[in-house]
Formats: C-alpha cells, structure tokens, sequence
C-alpha cells in the first residue's frame, strides 16, 4: 500500500489528453513539491516533471504537472504510442522522514 | 554528461549480506544529496534511502532500518549501500540517484534466495 496514491491504468488513443492524478496527504504533497517520473520496461525511470510543474531540458511541453491541496496530477497532451510505459508521482514525506512514491499509472496507447 | 552505474548485485541468500556500490562522473558529486530507491520484479518504485552532502544525515525506509546503510566517498565520487540480513522480500533492482531522483543509474540486480 503505497503512501501516495495512482490509479492503476489509464489509456488513451493517440492525439488525445490524458490526466494521471495522486493523491496524498498534509504531511507529504501537501507541504512538499511533487515530481513526476516514467519508466519504460526493463529501463531506469526518467524524470518528467520537478517542483510540481517544471520540466526539464529534453522533456516535451505536452507534459504538463500541476498540485492543489494534498493531490497532484500530470497532464499529457497529444498523446504517443512512446509515452506508453509507467508513470510515478513522488514527494518527500515530512511525517515519515522519508521519500513516498506513488504505485504507478499504467499508462496504454490504445 | 552525468553518469550514475551501479554495481555490486547477484545472488546472496536469506541473512546474508551484499554491498552495492554507485559510481558517479559528469557532475560535482560532494554538492548533491544521493539516493537509491528499489523495485522489486513487477512492482513499483520504493525508495531505500538517501544521504546528505556531507554525508552528515541519512534517512531510511522503515522497511530498512537497522540492516542496510548508506554512505558515501566524495573524494570517489561514489555512494555505497551496505545490506545485512538480507530478506526475500529485498529481492529487487536497485537504483543509484541523484537528488530529487534528475538522474537515475541503470540499477543492478539483487536477488535474495537459498
């Protein structure tokens, strides 16, 4: 039972938007940025998204992340077959002194 | 380029013990907090625990504490993570990261089994 919570599945056909969400509490998205990280199969996670909604250098702006209150969400816009893969939310929990991930979206390009 | 690789996994068995190690190139090691986090077959990402600069504080996951610790070498540009009484359930993939997890390695395989 992850401390952050995700939605197991989510899917979408290409050039749709997607929204994947997270939920979480006071002590951890609720006082702390949220980041956000997709893994492909048999790879390395990759970062997405830092500070709640700011991407990296390399990162396509149809990713997208925003927070309000205890939840976060990430936005994907015109969506592609290659943004298949698993989708973590992340935030440092100040309760437990400890990191917390999300247990991942499965996201499919149907 | 920044670089993380890991090393140090294989087969160990039930209370044993196995050291990982990270070594890091392409950007200056003693200026970031490092993590590994876990990912046992199958399942999600859990983080294991993380280190100051310094090396000064340490945090760990309950699921951890009193058998794995983190430690670091700047002068090596590496970051270590000593495991003690292994479980079956530590069986995982292990990745080395850097700070708020900007860049990950490609991890390393730690299987815990008689």
């Amino acid at each position: 039972q992850s401390v952050l919570t995700q939605s197991p599945s989510a899917s979408g056909t290409p050039g749709q938007r997607v929204t994947i969400s997270c939920s979480g509490s006071s002590s951890n998205i609720g006082r702390n940025v949220v980041s956000w990280y997709h893994q492909l199969p048999g790879t390395a996670p990759k970062l997405l998204i830092y500070g709640n909604s700011q991407r990296p250098s390399g990162v396509p702006d149809r990713f997208s992340g925003s927070k309000s209150g205890t939840s976060a969400s990430l936005a994907i816009s015109g969506l592609q077959s290659e943004d298949e893969g698993d989708f973590y939310c992340a935030a440092w929990d100040d309760s437990l002194s400890a990191w917390v991930f999300g247990g991942g979206t499965k996201l499919t390009v149907l | 380029e920044v670089q993380l690789v890991e090393s140090g996994g294989g087969l160990v068995q039930p209370g044993g013990s196995l050291r990982l190690s990270c070594a890091a190139s392409g950007f200056t090691f003693s200026s970031y907090w490092l993590q590994w986090v876990r990912q046992a077959p199958g399942k999600g990402l859990e983080w294991v625990a993380n280190i100051k600069q310094d090396g000064s504080e340490k945090h760990y996951a309950d699921s951890v504490k009193g058998r794995f610790v983190i430690s670091r070498d700047n002068a090596k540009n590496s970051l270590y993570l000593q495991m003690n009484s292994l479980r079956a359930e530590d069986t995982a993939v292990y990745y080395c990261a850097r700070a708020y997890f900007d860049f990950w390695g490609q991890g390393t395989l730690v299987t815990v089994s008689s």
